[in-house]
């Protein structure tokens, strides 16, 4: 069983599209993330929820914007895409209080903006 | 704040020599350290995690890493490369805000060689 999921695994639309990619879990944690994978492969934070409590909101534009509709989903909203959105985001989950720093990832969604 | 920096973007070696990747840190507190290994166009995989237990910490498929807290360091090593090691590496700290906020490096591309 995949722990942690991410739907669709890829993404291509047009510039000023909205999309969302959807991220579940069944590891039973109760704080999720959200990463940004640019083209040299650097690896960021977006947002983490916790008990679906948003905790972590790193900067990002007013564009994204994450629901937790449950501990064990982290959906992520993107409008008015644009070209500089392209890139492989990651969802992960880990427990808060034993071993809380261990978060475990999913395959990841690639998004190609045209 | 916390931060990593990994010394060598790519590193190559030919299959059955040892493989050195190394990682300085910095951080005002006792840090979580991790290895986390990106194979290609996949999600990412927890190598191994330094949390002050032990300074020598062994991780999965014979990787190993060493905290020296006098050099601020945390290489990751191994005596054998296999073909299947070939991936993206990234050392990673946690953020000391108990938020389990992750902070990665650069990563280092690794080569094995036949």
């Amino acid at each position: 069983d995949t722990a942690v999921s991410q739907t669709p695994k890829y993404l291509v639309t047009q510039m000023g599209n909205d999309k969302s990619i959807k991220c579940e879990q069944n590891l039973g944690h109760d704080t999720m993330y959200w990463y940004k994978q640019d083209s040299k492969k650097f690896l960021k934070i977006m947002f983490s929820y916790n008990n679906k409590e948003l905790i972590i909101n790193e900067t990002v534009p007013n564009r994204f914007s994450p629901k937790s509709p449950d501990k064990a989903h982290l959906n992520l909203h993107i409008n008015s895409l644009e070209l500089g959105d392209s890139a492989v985001y990651f969802c992960a989950s880990s427990q808060v209080g034993t071993d809380t720093d261990t978060q475990y990832f999913g395959p990841g969604t690639r998004l190609t903006v045209l | 704040a916390q931060s990593v920096t990994q010394l060598d973007s790519h590193v190559s070696v030919s299959e059955g020599t040892p493989v050195l990747l190394r990682c300085n840190y910095s951080s005002s507190y006792s840090p979580s350290l991790f290895w986390y290994v990106q194979h290609p166009n996949k999600g990412l995989q927890l190598l191994l995690k330094y949390t002050s237990a032990a300074t020598l910490v062994k991780g999965i498929n014979g990787f190993e890493a060493e905290f020296k807290k006098s050099e601020t360091s945390f290489h990751l090593t191994k005596p054998s490369a296999h073909m299947s090691d070939a991936a993206e590496y990234f050392c990673v700290v946690s953020d000391s805000s108990n938020t389990g906020k992750l902070i990665f490096g650069q990563g280092t591309t690794l080569q094995v060689k036949p």
